[in-house]
């Protein structure tokens, strides 16, 4: 059964750093692109990125580029979603998703992480 | 940037009736590059379509998608409680890759 299972919820301060994960597993978690989503508040989904965790293979969002890092561990079988120095607006639910067709650098989201809630208030 | 644009914002339909929700591309794309997916409250999105009207496994088949070029229609043709819900669509293909704001299907 494929499954990806993200971190659990965080609340930080702002300025602080923080790094999310998510686990794959019952599928070849490196040959299939994974996705990270952000989903504010109360409002729609936003695509920030890929990575593909064979060789990492990274992919940005110019709305997210500079602002987050995507990396994976192939080892673990994890990708993971940092942040050098939160703001109060990255709070959001963030959301990791397996990328089809697979080994292709687009496409659609077939299985999705639970979601990890980022909370950054003072 | 191509940016989609879905309509309407909210749709308020009963259990039974047909539910047409439109996604717009601010220009042409391939047919081959649009997604659909169902968002319930508290839930992680769920894939319904793919390649604009390729149904996900396990998705019945009251769900279809349509359309080519810059207008591309997701159906329901017979709304049951459990479709109530925000529906996305999403671009692939383009970069950056990019998700509609959303249509909100709600109970009358």
């Amino acid at each position: 059964e494929v499954q990806l299972v993200q971190s659990g919820a965080e609340v930080k301060q702002p300025g602080e750093s923080l790094k999310i994960s998510c686990k794959g597993s019952g599928y070849s978690f490196t040959t299939y692109w994974i996705g990270w989503v952000r989903q504010m508040p109360g409002k729609g989904l936003e695509w920030m990125g890929i990575i593909y965790p064979g060789d990492s293979d990274t992919r940005y969002s110019p709305s997210f580029q500079g602002l987050v890092t995507i990396s994976a561990d192939k080892s673990l079988s994890t990708a993971y979603l940092q942040w050098s120095s939160l703001k109060a607006s990255d709070t959001a639910m963030y959301y990791c998703a397996r990328q089809l067709p697979q080994g292709d650098s687009s496409g659609w989201y077939d299985y999705w992480g639970q979601g990890t809630l980022v909370t950054v208030s003072s | 940037e191509i940016v989609l644009t879905q309509s309407p914002g909210t749709l308020s339909l009963s259990p039974g009736e047909r539910a047409t929700l439109s996604c717009r591309a601010s220009q042409s794309v391939s047919s081959s590059s649009l997604a659909w997916y169902q968002q319930r409250p508290g839930q992680a999105p769920r894939l319904l379509i793919y390649g604009a009207s390729s149904r996900a496994t396990g998705i019945p088949e009251r769900f279809s998608g349509s359309g080519s070029g810059t207008d591309f229609t997701l159906t329901i043709s017979r709304l049951e409680p459990e479709d109530f819900a925000v529906y996305y669509c999403q671009l692939y293909g383009y970069s950056p890759g990019t998700f509609g704001q959303g249509t909100k299907l709600e109970i009358k």
